[in-house]
This record gives structure tokens, C-alpha cells and sequence, in this order.
């Protein structure tokens, strides 16, 4: 199985602060990469899907890169609905697999 | 407006069996492979598996950890997702969601999520 590492657990910023959230995968993805969002209530929502493309609706603040092994979500100028946890998914291969997710926190 | 809603959660006992619906609305049931997410108390979400849409012949997935215990079916005729749990044991207690599964040329992604029904197994 692909193993999806999200070394940062839990993370603090301010509102106005540029975020980055990092993913790491066990193997190269090409790219088959999501980022959905957990709001405290459990609510979840996809954000990013294939490393860069938006999800509709989806606040242009919120982008997402990477490559191979190596993938980040960005949120810019956060604001206090972005309060959640988020979470990469590889979808290259069967199983597919979600990393460990990161809270995001307001200092 | 899509909806997905879960049910058929509750507190069981060990070994029990115990099924999961996932009634859906707003968008043509067949035409999308379904799938389960779990997410036991304080953990990460967890793919259980998928069931194909009728073009792939309504297949299955599973990932390892459930495979052979759990199943997942889907009622066409009434929208409905289904996971059939055997032989609960204290390790599937989570919150279980249901989730639509897009197909966009490469992108295989959930895009529409219910907002789950909790299990716990205890005696």
C-alpha cells in the first residue's frame, strides 16, 4: 500500500498568514493527489483534486503543487472558517489512501 | 441539490453484524462509483472500498483490513449505498461516511460526502 505521511500534525497561524500544509507518499503518485477538509463538526469537503485543480467553489486562497513524491496545500490570507483539519488522499493506486492529517489552529 | 445521508449507526456488541445505508438524492445513482470512508475516534479518515457505477459492472474494492468481513452493495432502484459489517470487533468503532466518487479524466475524487453515522462496538 501507498503510505501518505503528513509530518506536521497540528499547526498554528494567525488570521492574514500564508499556510502551507505538506504531504508526503511512500512512492511517486503522478500527481493523483487530493486535499479535502474536515471541519470540527466532521463535516469533510474536497478542496483540490489531481495536486492543482479547485474544486468548485472552492476560495481561490486555497491552491495546491507538487510532484512525484512531494505534495503542499497553500491556504493564503487565512480566515477563521479555515479553522479544520486537512487531509491528502493518493488515488494512483488501489487501496486508496489518506494521510494523517494536519489541524490547522489560530494563534 | 445532492445528498448523501447516513444510517444505521448505534452501539453493538462484539462479533455482531450491522448495516450501514446510505440514502442519496440529487444526481443519477448509477452513473457513479460509491464509496465508504471510516474515521475511528481521534484518528485519520480510513477508504474502506468502492462499488463501481453500472458501466463497470457494479464491482467492488476493498482494502485489506475488510476485506471478506465487510460488503458493499448498492439498491439502484432506490438510490441506496449499503455496508454490511460481520464480526464487528472494538477496532470498528468509527464514524462511517458515505461518499460519491468523481471521474474526470485522471482525477478520481470524493465530491460529495454525508455526514456519517457512528458505530461503536462495545459489551
Amino acid at each position: 500500500d501507498i503510505q501518505m505521511t503528513q509530518t506536521t500534525s497540528s499547526l498554528s497561524a494567525s488570521l492574514g498568514d500564508r499556510v502551507t500544509i505538506s504531504c508526503s507518499a511512500s512512492q511517486d503518485i503522478s500527481n493523483y493527489l487530493n486535499w479535502y477538509q474536515q471541519k470540527p463538526d466532521g463535516t469533510v469537503k474536497l478542496l483540490v483534486y489531481f495536486t492543482s485543480s479547485l474544486h468548485s467553489g472552492v476560495p481561490s486562497r486555497f491552491s495546491g503543487s507538487g510532484s512525484g513524491t512531494d505534495y503542499s496545500l497553500t491556504i493564503s490570507n487565512l480566515e477563521p472558517e479555515d479553522i479544520a483539519t486537512y487531509y491528502c488522499q493518493q488515488y494512483s493506486k488501489l487501496p486508496w489512501t489518506f494521510g494523517g492529517g494536519t489541524k490547522l489552529e489560530i494563534k | 441539490e445532492v445528498n448523501l445521508v447516513e444510517s444505521g449507526g448505534g452501539l453493538v456488541q462484539p462479533g455482531i453484524s450491522l448495516r450501514l445505508s446510505c440514502s442519496t438524492s440529487g444526481f443519477t445513482f448509477t452513473d457513479y462509483y460509491m464509496s465508504w470512508v471510516r474515521q475511528p475516534p481521534g484518528q485519520a479518515l480510513d477508504w474502506l472500498g468502492f462499488i463501481r457505477n453500472k458501466a463497470n459492472g457494479y464491482t467492488t474494492e476493498y482494502t485489506a483490513s475488510v476485506k471478506g468481513r465487510f460488503t458493499i452493495s448498492r439498491d439502484n432502484s432506490q438510490s441506496i449505498l449499503y455496508l454490511q459489517m460481520n464480526t464487528l470487533r472494538a477496532e470498528d468503532s468509527a464514524t462511517y461516511y458515505c461518499a460519491r466518487v468523481e471521474n474526470y479524466g485522471n482525477s478520481w475524487y470524493f465530491d460529495v460526502w454525508g455526514a456519517g453515522t457512528t458505530v461503536t462496538v462495545s459489551s
